[in-house]
C-alpha cells in the first residue's frame, strides 16, 4: 500500500483565498483524521470521520473551515477565506480503528502559507 | 481538559548513552499510550505502544508506564544520530471519543 497520501505538499496562498487539501487513506482504514499542527500548539485534532461520516468536528477552529469525505478513498479539508494565521502543517492520517491502537498512519501533510 | 504534558527539550544526549523521555497526563481513567517518532520536516510515526503498568521493549526502545504516578516514559538505549527527532507522547483517555491526546513533543538530539 502506499500509505496515506496528501496533496499539495506545500501550499502558498494570499490571504482570503480559497484553499483546498486533499487526503487518500490507506484502503481499508474505516477512520480518517485531519490534524493541524504548529510549533505553538502542536498537534490539533480538527475532525475525523468513521466510513465517511464526520463524528466529531469540534476541533474546526471556526466556520471558514469545513471537511468532506463523499468516499472512502477520499477526503478534503477547505479553507475559505484563508488567513495567515492558518499557516501551519496539515496532516490526514487513517487507521483501522478508532483508538489507534493499530497506531496512526499519518501522510506526509501539507505545509500551507497564507500570506 | 485532559492534557498530556512533555518537556520541549532540547534533550541533548551522546552517541551510545541512555536517552530518557517523559511524558506525564491528568486524566486518571486513561487506558492506552503511545509514542510516536517525528523528524524535521517529516510525519509522525508509531514506535511503541503500552497498556499495562510497567516495562515493554522492542529493540532499543522501552515504554514504562505509571498509572499510579500518571507517567509514560520512553528509553532510548545506545542512541544513535538517527535517533534524533521530537517524541510526541499520546494518551488515549477515558470517556468520550477514545481518540489518542497528542503532546507537543520533546526534542532529541544525539551528537557523535
Amino acid at each position: 500500500d502506499a500509505g496515506v497520501i496528501q496533496s499539495p505538499r506545500h501550499e502558498v496562498t494570499e490571504m482570503g483565498q480559497e484553499v483546498t487539501l486533499r487526503c487518500k487513506p490507506i484502503s481499508g482504514h474505516d477512520y480518517l483524521f485531519w490534524y493541524r499542527q504548529t510549533m505553538m500548539r502542536g498537534l490539533e485534532l480538527l475532525i475525523y470521520f468513521n466510513n465517511n461520516v464526520p463524528i466529531d468536528d469540534s476541533g474546526m477552529p471556526e466556520d471558514r473551515f469545513s471537511a468532506k469525505m463523499p468516499n472512502a478513498s477520499f477526503s478534503t479539508l477547505k479553507i475559505q477565506p484563508s488567513e495567515p494565521r492558518d499557516s501551519a502543517v496539515y496532516f490526514c492520517a487513517s487507521t483501522q480503528d478508532q483508538g489507534g491502537l493499530y497506531g496512526y498512519t499519518f501522510g506526509s501533510g501539507t505545509r500551507l502559507t497564507v500570506v | 481538559q485532559k492534557e498530556v504534558e512533555q518537556n520541549s527539550g532540547p534533550l541533548s544526549v551522546p552517541e551510545g548513552a541512555i536517552a530518557s523521555l517523559n511524558c506525564t497526563y491528568s486524566d486518571r481513567g486513561s487506558q492506552s499510550f503511545f509514542w510516536y517518532r517525528q523528524y524535521s520536516g517529516k510525519s509522525p510515526e508509531l514506535i511503541m505502544s503500552i497498556y499495562s503498568n510497567g516495562d515493554k521493549e522492542d529493540g532499543r526502545f522501552t515504554a514504562q508506564l505509571n498509572k499510579a504516578s500518571q507517567y509514560v516514559s520512553l528509553l532510548i538505549r545506545d542512541s544513535q544520530p538517527s535517533d534524533s527527532a521530537t517524541y510526541l507522547c499520546a494518551v488515549l483517555t477515558s470517556g468520550g471519543s477514545y481518540i489518542p491526546t497528542f503532546g507537543r513533543g520533546t526534542s532529541l538530539i544525539v551528537h557523535p
